[in-house]
């Protein structure tokens, strides 16, 4: 069993809709929860980051953790089609100098016109 | 642009070749992550150094290697390359407490 389980999608929605992203993870260490936004053969880049269950909101993006059921979601409000992008959710349980994190494979978004 | 800077952009080379991958973090991180990903997998943790210092390693194989050096760039060598080495491979780099930000990645193609 994979650490953390992340649909691949694809998942294809039209402009304006909302969007739940979602992973589950089985290691209890892990503290820290991001998420990253990867648009094609590009660098993954930080969406949202935090170590606290509940929800954390900016702009069309809130990040919900419930370390209880070892769940965390991603939405995006209002999609767009500048949207459209593979998201992975990752974990850490820091240890003092190392962060290793531990990614989802991904979710594949298509936000269409 | 998340400060994190990756040379070259491209590389493309023969198979039983090595090559190295440069890495220039975030000013004042000093920690440097390096991540292999392949088409049919999601990024793979290779190996992490702490100023200077390997801290932690994952799915490297024993032909890659890595350094950082004191100027805190790092630099990943992969030799004896194979096809399967084919792959994008991102640094990224973070302050003690803080999250991983990540380089535009370097594309390995192994001919």
């Amino acid at each position: 069993q994979k650490e953390v389980e992340q649909d691949p999608g694809p998942l294809s929605v039209p402009e304006g809709a909302i969007v739940s992203l979602n992973c589950t993870y089985s290691n209890s260490a892990f503290q820290y929860f991001m998420w990253y936004r990867q648009y094609s053969r590009k660098g993954p880049e930080l969406l949202m980051y935090t170590y606290s269950s509940g929800n954390k909101e900016d702009g069309r993006f809130t990040a919900q953790v419930d370390k209880s059921s070892k769940y965390i979601s991603l939405f995006i409000r209002d999609s767009q089609p500048s949207d459209s992008a593979t998201y992975l959710c990752a974990m850490s349980a820091w240890t003092g100098t190392a962060s290793k994190l531990t990614f989802g494979t991904g979710t594949r978004l298509q936000v269409t016109l | 642009d998340s400060g994190v800077t990756q040379t070259p952009k491209h590389l493309i080379t023969a198979t039983g070749q090595r090559v190295t991958l440069r890495c220039s973090p975030r000013s004042g991180d000093l920690s440097v992550y390096w991540y292999q990903q392949s088409l049919d997998q999601g990024l793979q943790f290779l190996i992490q150094y702490y100023n200077g210092e390997e801290r932690a390693k994952g799915n490297i194989l024993e032909r890659f290697s890595a350094q950082q050096f004191p100027d805190l760039h790092s630099e990943l060598n992969l030799s004896s390359l194979e096809l399967g080495d084919s792959a994008l491979y991102f640094c990224a780099s973070s302050a003690p407490t803080d999250t991983q930000y990540f380089g535009p990645g370097t594309r390995l193609t192994v001919l």
